[in-house]
């Protein structure tokens, strides 16, 4: 089966600071990979299409300054939270997208910031 | 815009009675639905998944049924584990992008 990784599981950070957040794709390789939040109790809500090679695309009302998607390989895409604040205290989760079968989406185990 | 909707929160079954989960959605260019199970601090796990051209797949204790007409779908787990027990999202692809419903809680007791 396809296998997506993120790193960390878990950051804990002060307000003001910024976050990296890795996706990996093991083992195939992702042109195109996701990045979800979701907030307790609620739904996985889509932020942004990250295109290797080129500029993420944002769903509306996502700020890109605020949030940097790097895709530099086809098997690394890395989500940037900057200047955090505790409002972006969510799950973050990745996906990568790969065109065999129905699933065409495989998810990362997620990471859990908190900002204080 | 919620595009796909679980109106049931939550859901309690007993092992080895039939589980239904209902998802509603609205727009009629989705070309695939998914379910997945989903643990708190973990990622989505894909359980099955229907083409908009069909109405019915089965996998195991998994069946998804489609109404295109009704833009509704509905998944039921038969029997119910007591393994089952987890978060269970709808998914919808448009144009590679997936839209969630807000899951429903599903608690299998013993």
């Amino acid at each position: 089966g396809a296998v997506v990784s993120q790193h960390p599981s878990r950051v804990i950070c002060k307000s003001g600071t910024s976050v990296k957040i890795e996706c990996r794709s093991l083992d195939f390789q992702a042109t195109t990979m996701f990045w979800y939040r979701q907030f307790p109790k609620q739904s996985l809500m889509l932020m942004a299409t990250s295109n290797e090679g080129s500029k993420a695309t944002y769903e509306q009302g996502v700020e890109k300054d605020k949030f940097l998607i790097n895709h530099a390989s086809l098997t690394l895409s890395t989500l940037t939270v900057t200047s955090a604040h505790p409002e972006d205290s969510s799950f973050y989760i990745c996906s990568a997208y790969r065109d065999r079968g129905p699933e065409t989406q495989y998810f990362g185990p997620g990471t859990r910031l908190l900002v204080l | 815009d919620q595009q796909v909707k679980q109106n049931s929160p939550s859901l309690s079954v007993q092992e080895g009675r039939i589980s239904i989960l209902n998802c509603d959605y609205t727009n009629s260019m989705f070309d695939y639905f998914l379910w997945y199970k989903k643990y708190p601090a973990e990622g989505p796990t894909f359980l099955i998944s229907i083409s908009s051209i069909k109405d019915k797949n089965e996998d195991g204790r998994f069946t998804v049924f489609l109404n295109k007409s009704a833009k509704h779908l509905s998944l039921h787990i038969v029997p119910s584990q007591p393994g089952d027990s987890a978060v269970y999202f709808c998914a919808a692809r448009g144009d590679y992008k997936l839209s969630f419903g807000a899951g429903t809680t599903v608690t299998v007791r013993a």
